[in-house]
């Protein structure tokens, strides 16, 4: 079965500022996407930004990007130019890629941000 | 992006009671949802996988005859919690991925449910 963690409960940003937020994962299998969601307090799942594992080139999204490191199951998450709508509770994930694989998406334990003004 | 709804946002109900949590799927089919529980400051835990035509597949745990799924249409999933009780009051959230796609998942707005 496929874990994913986050080791950082609670990481706080100044505004402007660049923060990193960390993910691992653990999976046996060869194939498989990466995701950070943002949940904000309306509850509402937000997709930020996806990794295709056969993708070398890290995925980038205007002021978010990840550093995909797949041998070591590393999938981080850098927020630049922190804004204060960035705050939220930040959930990785993975999926696998294959038809026979888990379909529904493994959640980590979420790390919430803070920006501070 | 597609969207999926969920009705309805809020619900109280009394314990013993049950209750009905509907997910659609309002501009594309999905033959697949998926079924989360979510627990103040915790993370998103798969409950179930609802399947248009067929049997939902429980996650190991989760009582199918207390949550029972039912994909009536490719648009629509419903979650009953029969007999509820305090310690079920959570946030249910639904998600449809998009077929031929399924890197792309869609997610409800959820579903806060108190049971008093």
């Amino acid at each position: 079965a496929q874990t994913v963690t986050q080791s950082q409960p609670e990481m706080s940003v100044q505004e402007a500022e660049t923060v990193t937020l960390s993910c691992t994962y653990d999976t046996s299998e060869s194939d498989y996407y990466l995701f950070w969601y943002k949940q904000p307090p309306s509850r509402q799942m937000i997709l930020v930004i996806r990794q295709e594992a056969y993708k070398q080139q890290n995925a980038t999204e205007n002021r978010f990007s990840v550093n995909f490191q797949k041998a070591a199951k590393s999938f981080s998450l850098k927020i630049s130019d922190s804004q204060l709508g960035d705050a939220a509770m930040y959930f990785c994930a993975y999926r696998s890629a294959f038809n026979t694989g888990r379909r529904a998406l493994t959640f980590g334990s979420g790390t919430r941000l803070q920006v501070q003004p | 992006g597609a969207v999926v709804s969920q009705h309805p946002s809020r619900v109280i109900c009394k314990s013993g009671t049950s209750v009905k949590i509907e997910c659609r799927s309002l501009d594309f089919q999905a033959t697949t949802m998926f079924w989360y529980r979510q627990f103040p400051k915790q993370s998103l835990m798969l409950m179930a996988t609802s399947n248009e035509g067929s049997k939902a597949t429980y996650e190991q745990g989760v009582e199918k005859d207390k949550f029972l799924i039912n994909h009536a249409s490719l648009t629509l999933s419903t979650l009953t919690v029969t007999s509820a009780h305090p310690e079920d009051s959570s946030f249910y959230i639904c998600s449809a991925p998009l077929a031929g796609a399924p890197y792309e998942q869609y997610f409800g707005p959820g579903t806060r449910l108190t049971v008093t």
